[in-house]
């Protein structure tokens, strides 16, 4: 699976959107880009993934460049329950080693009031 | 809504004891996993199970074995409890594939004195 590159910390001010970006340039055609968010002491909450075209659900967006290099998540309008550390994750849709979820150091996202 | 459930948030044991780790998930998924998360060095698959009565060693089994003798339950064991197992233990399910999207639960983070 193709590593990522993440900023190690954000601060974002309540309600407004917070952009988390996440580097991928070593992707490759069959490899999604997963996210997953950990709130302190809880098992990570699965928000967003995608292959080649942006896509949004009721929590957040991802915008896919073009060259699929690199990825963008979207919470439109931060709360404070949004603070937690945010993982992106290129992950094979090929079966390999039964699929197992490698979680880099992630972005700590920190919304203040 | 997806739901895994762990048996316990908090459990503290001590050197030699035999500890049962509990998952159970209720959306039928044929995919379940365990992982462990330590600091520095993320999520770590231990054993992964594709059906019913299977399993399969994931990257650190020694020291742990898993059984599933129903679909919806996937149980962790610790043979001899040593304090290098203490962790936050992570239980994880996917719909039908090993790449599905895995969802997690609450965790249990276990001390062992």
């Amino acid at each position: 699976d193709a590593k990522t590159t993440q900023p190690t910390s954000m601060d974002c001010a309540e309600g407004r959107a917070a952009n988390l970006p996440c580097n991928h340039s070593t992707i490759s055609g069959n490899e999604y880009v997963y996210w997953y968010r950990q709130i302190h002491s809880q098992g990570p909450q699965y928000i967003i993934h995608g292959l080649k075209n942006n896509e949004t659900n009721e929590m957040a967006s991802l915008i896919i460049t073009e060259d699929r290099k690199s990825s963008t998540l979207i919470l439109p309008h931060a709360t404070l329950r949004d603070t937690a550390v945010y993982y992106c994750i290129v992950r094979s849709a090929i079966y390999n080693q039964g699929g197992k979820l490698i979680f880099g150091q992630g972005t700590e996202l920190s919304v203040k009031p | 809504d997806v739901k895994v459930t762990q048996s316990s948030r908090y459990l503290v044991k001590r050197t030699g004891e035999k500890v049962f780790l509990e998952c159970v998930q209720d959306m039928d998924h044929e995919n379940m996993f365990w992982y462990r998360q330590d600091p520095g060095l993320g999520l770590r698959l231990i054993y992964f199970s594709y059906d019913v009565k299977m399993k399969e060693k994931g990257d650190i089994p020694e020291g742990y074995s898993v059984s599933r003798e129903k679909k919806e339950r996937f149980s962790l064991i610790l043979e001899s409890a040593s304090t290098n197992q203490t962790s936050m233990y992570l239980c994880a399910s996917s719909p039908q594939l090993a790449t599905d999207t895995q969802y997690f639960g609450p965790g249990t983070r276990l001390t062992v004195l």
